[in-house]
């Protein structure tokens, strides 16, 4: 079955920079675009951007453009997305989600606390 | 950026009831090339990631019971879910995924709650 798997949490100081994973299983993985999707406390969706596994083709969003940078390990079935100079706006829900998105990680959340 | 505007913010409703939630986008959504309107639903509950209810502004995924139905075309677009279940509370967003008009933005959603 489908699977997208992603670590539940990352504290992160601000200022600084994470790399989120997400491990597609089960189908696939360079079929199919990977988003990515952002969700603050209580509030609503906001897309990031997508890759195309296939060749790396990345679309942003204008928002995120430099705040995100989306990669993909093939070998590993892996697309990463590294957030850089983090801020408490920056504390959210973020998910990954491919197969056309019927499939979502469960996300990841993260806490940009000193 | 198209903008997806979703009505009501929040409705309130008893089990068996039908429910009718909107989203209107700011540019047309049907593709004159394949006929296809790039407008789809969420279903989000509370602590889950969003799932994936319709695609092509009508078509539901498999796991969708007959009771949600999605329609309309171009700009305008409804989610009506007939005989509503406590297990429908949630909150639904429609998306834009019309490639050619990036972002793929959301709308804000619209929270299905119990009187």
């Amino acid at each position: 079955q489908v699977q997208l798997q992603q670590p539940g949490a990352e504290l992160v100081r601000p200022g600084a920079s994470v790399k989120l994973s997400c491990k597609a299983s089960g189908y696939t993985f360079t079929s199919y675009w990977m988003n990515w999707v952002k969700q603050r406390p209580e509030q609503g969706l906001e897309w990031i951007g997508r890759i195309d596994p296939y060749d790396s083709e990345t679309h942003y969003n204008q928002k995120f453009k430099d705040k995100a940078i989306l990669t993909v390990d093939k070998s590993s079935s892996t697309a990463y997305m590294q957030l850089s100079s983090l801020t408490s706006e920056d504390s959210a829900v973020y998910y990954c989600a491919s197969y056309d998105a019927a499939y979502w990680g469960q996300g990841t959340l993260v806490t940009v606390s000193a | 950026d198209i903008v997806m505007t979703q009505s009501p913010s929040s409705l309130a409703v008893t089990a068996g009831e039908k429910v009718t939630m909107r989203c209107k986008s700011s540019q047309s959504l049907l593709w004159s090339v394949n006929q296809n309107n790039y407008l789809s639903w969420y279903q989000q509950k509370q602590g889950q990631p969003p799932k994936l209810l319709i695609y092509g502004a009508s078509i539901r995924e498999s796991w969708v019971p007959d009771r949600f139905t999605g329609s309309g075309s171009g700009t305008d677009f409804t989610l009506t879910i007939s005989n509503v279940h406590a297990e429908d509370l949630a909150v639904y967003y429609c998306q834009h995924n019309h490639g050619s008009f990036l972002p793929l933005t959301f709308g804000a959603g619209t929270k299905l709650e119990l009187k």
